[in-house]
């Protein structure tokens, strides 16, 4: 497989489950990203890990809890999340490289409902 | 409070005439603009980028243009095609490859009509 694939597309769960979602990139990079994508809201950035260091966390709620165990794989474990957490999430990679551009490559996105 | 901001939600072309998505941004910090292209079901894909000490680039059909003074970039799609349809996000970042961070815009879905 090439490029950056995301497990499972589609996830419905209850406030009271936990589950994962899994984001493999195969492009060599070093940077990965969760954003989250509401509906007619912008792309929220919500993690960044950078060669498995996380870089960034954007205020994110701690029932979002990431894990990078290496520069290729990014999980999402979730617990207790609320009806407002549904939304379309995104993963993404990149390599940085000095002074040359953040080009990011996204995944497809697992469709995430929370009943 | 929005940094970039795609203010049509959407808009409608003919097959063979310039599709043209405009974004602004409020950042005076940003130096580094991207365009991604988004299908129904896909993850956005990288499309054109510029950079601020540039205020032209062009790829083929696409072409960015960007007017720091207005703070405003647009992109021209010429000739539009019918597989040109998808939503359209605007994205920048401050300091170019050493900030990880892109600020997205809402998408403009474009249309393109046979």
């Amino acid at each position: 497989e090439t490029g950056v694939t995301q497990t499972p597309r589609h996830l419905v769960m209850g406030m009271t489950n936990k589950k994962s979602l899994k984001c493999e990139q195969h492009l060599g990079h070093n940077a990965m990203y969760w954003y989250k994508q509401s509906a007619k809201k912008p792309l929220e950035l919500m993690f960044v890990y950078n060669f498995k260091e996380q870089t960034e966390n954007n205020s994110v709620p701690s029932r979002f809890s990431p894990e990078c165990p290496n520069s290729s794989h990014l999980f999402l474990h979730l617990h207790t999340l609320q009806p407002e957490d549904s939304a379309l999430y995104l993963c993404a990679s990149s390599r940085p490289r000095d002074w040359a551009y953040n080009e990011q490559f996204f995944g497809p996105g697992t469709r995430l409902t929370v009943l | 409070d929005q940094q970039v901001k795609q203010n049509s939600p959407s808009l409608s072309v003919q097959e063979g005439r310039i599709s043209i998505l405009n974004c602004d941004y409020t950042n005076s910090m940003f130096d580094y603009f991207l365009w991604y292209k988004k299908y129904p079901a896909e993850g956005p894909t990288f499309l054109i980028s510029i950079s601020s000490i540039k205020d032209k680039n062009e790829d083929g059909r696409f072409t960015v243009f960007l007017n720091k003074s207005a703070k405003h970039l647009s992109l021209h799609i010429v000739p539009s095609q019918p597989g040109d349809s998808a939503v359209y996000f605007c994205a920048a970042s401050v300091g170019g490859g050493s900030n990880y961070k892109l600020t997205f815009g809402k998408g403009t879905l474009l249309t393109v009509n046979p």
